[in-house]
């Protein structure tokens, strides 16, 4: 387990209000990344960090925005959620290997439901 | 873009290897596979990479075609616990964009 931590892991709201997800990690890891995983599409990348204040988007960034002021922690805000923002969000952190290589781990999820 | 192709779904006996093929023809020349599984609704966890070179860790094999266009996932002696969705991934233009396409759905049968 990197030590990240996925808040809220549940929730529901409703279509319109503003909706913050966060992501904490505790093992300093530079690179950061939001994705959503619905079904029949896999994994989709929304954005993602390569350090503090340094963010830049994925291939379904419209209707989402980051900020990362912190190494440790990287929030997805969703300004006005809307129905087709129903979805499972994982985060995950980007290690580095010896070869060069990047591996992902991944948090355990936030089910947003959007009514 | 580097794009993969797995099969939509295998099974395999309990004991038996499991070998889960993976198409990646437009990879990069020095891009790596990575190769992944979720399991239920967990994120995915990690499982094994590779670049040229046949690759071996404690979970899994990675034999990877000496054109570099294909790949196999060998899980030795699939146990229940392997049942899961498994992913082989490649990133898009050397960024930070790591494909997950559908992956092979894997049941590992009594």
């Amino acid at each position: 387990d990197a030590g990240i931590t996925q808040s809220p892991r549940h929730k529901v709201t409703e279509t319109g209000t503003p909706v913050t997800l966060r992501c904490h990690q505790t093992e300093n890891h530079r690179y950061m990344y939001w994705y959503r995983q619905d079904p029949g599409h896999g994994l989709r990348l929304i954005h993602y960090s390569y350090g503090v204040k340094d963010t830049d988007k994925g291939e379904v960034s419209d209707g989402y925005s980051v900020s990362r002021s912190k190494t440790e922690d990287f929030l997805l805000t969703l300004e006005s959620a809307t129905s087709s923002q129903t979805s499972v969000y994982f985060c995950a952190i980007g290690q580095a290997t010896f070869s060069g290589a990047n591996v992902l781990t991944f948090g355990a999820g936030s089910r947003l439901t959007v009514l | 873009d580097a794009k993969t192709t797995q099969p939509t779904s295998m099974d395999c006996a309990e004991g038996r290897a499991a070998n889960l093929p993976c198409n990646h023809s437009t990879i990069s020349g020095n891009e790596y596979v990575y190769w992944y599984r979720q399991i239920h609704s967990q994120g995915p966890q990690y499982i094994i990479h590779g670049l040229k070179n046949n690759e071996t860790n404690e979970m899994a094999s990675l034999i990877i075609t000496e054109d570099r266009k294909s790949s196999t996932l060998i899980l030795p002696h699939a146990t229940l616990r392997d049942t899961a969705v498994y992913y082989c991934i490649v990133r898009v233009n050397y960024g930070q964009n790591f494909v997950f396409g559908p992956g092979t759905r894997l049941s590992v049968l009594p």
